[in-house]
């Protein structure tokens, strides 16, 4: 089935690292995407891992892949203020005539200064 | 730029009335996504476009929603009788050809109130 789940909210303080954790069902993906929305805005592309890899890093974040356990995590190291948003984690729907993005709920990350 | 342009961003109407929106994908991407979102969720697949076909629709899409993409470049949404329920925030995307990550780069969206 097509489902991906993710934590509701997530609170850190200016400065500390922010884990965002996600679980996907679709086995057959080949690549997972994290997304940023900040208020009233469209989704803004942060990373995107291969299912191949067990790692990405690029600059403050860290994407953390288990294929086993289909679990997909985004460390964001130094969280400022500016990264206050909602955290969507998708897959690409392996099937069909499209590679549809299938997405979670998303993640409200609140950012204490 | 170079971005995904949707207009209009904010759209309110009564319900049973019709609406289109129009998407303006990045020059160059010969794929175009439209996704809905409701508050609090994630979004949603509606309908893909690769140049002017419509090679997928999702069952969300109802007899009252129709999508075109007539010259392969910018497409409309149009939603007929619209209905409370149709309140959402509609998403389009864009994504180039040949590119193995397909990555879909989103516009800022039309956001629909039906009173």
């Amino acid at each position: 089935g097509e489902d991906v789940e993710q934590s509701l909210f997530l609170s850190v303080r200016e400065g500390d690292s922010s884990v965002i954790n996600c679980t996907y069902t679709d086995s057959s993906s080949t690549y997972l995407y994290w997304y940023k929305q900040e208020p009233g805005a469209g989704l803004q592309l942060l990373t995107y891992i291969f299912s191949n890899m067990d790692m990405k890093q690029d600059q403050r974040l860290t994407v953390l892949l288990n294929k086993k356990d289909k679990h997909l995590s985004l460390r964001i190291a130094d969280t400022q203020t500016g990264d206050s948003a909602i955290y969507f984690c998708a897959e690409r729907f392996h099937g069909g005539a499209t590679n549809k993005l299938i997405f979670g709920t998303g993640t409200l990350l609140a950012v204490q200064p | 730029d170079t971005g995904v342009s949707q207009n209009p961003r904010h759209k309110i109407t009564k319900r049973g009335q019709n609406v289109t929106f129009r998407c303006d994908p990045i020059s160059e991407h010969n794929r175009l996504y439209w996704y809905r979102q409701t508050l609090g969720q994630g979004p949603e697949f509606l309908t893909y476009f690769q140049n002017e076909a419509q090679l997928e629709k999702s069952r969300l899409l109802s007899d009252r929603f129709s999508a075109e993409r007539p010259k392969g470049s910018f497409s409309t949404l149009e939603i007929q009788r619209t209905e409370q329920g149709d309140s959402a925030m509609y998403l389009c995307a864009s994504s180039p050809p040949e590119s193995r990550q397909e990555t879909q780069y989103f516009g800022p969206g039309t956001r629909l109130l039906v009173l």
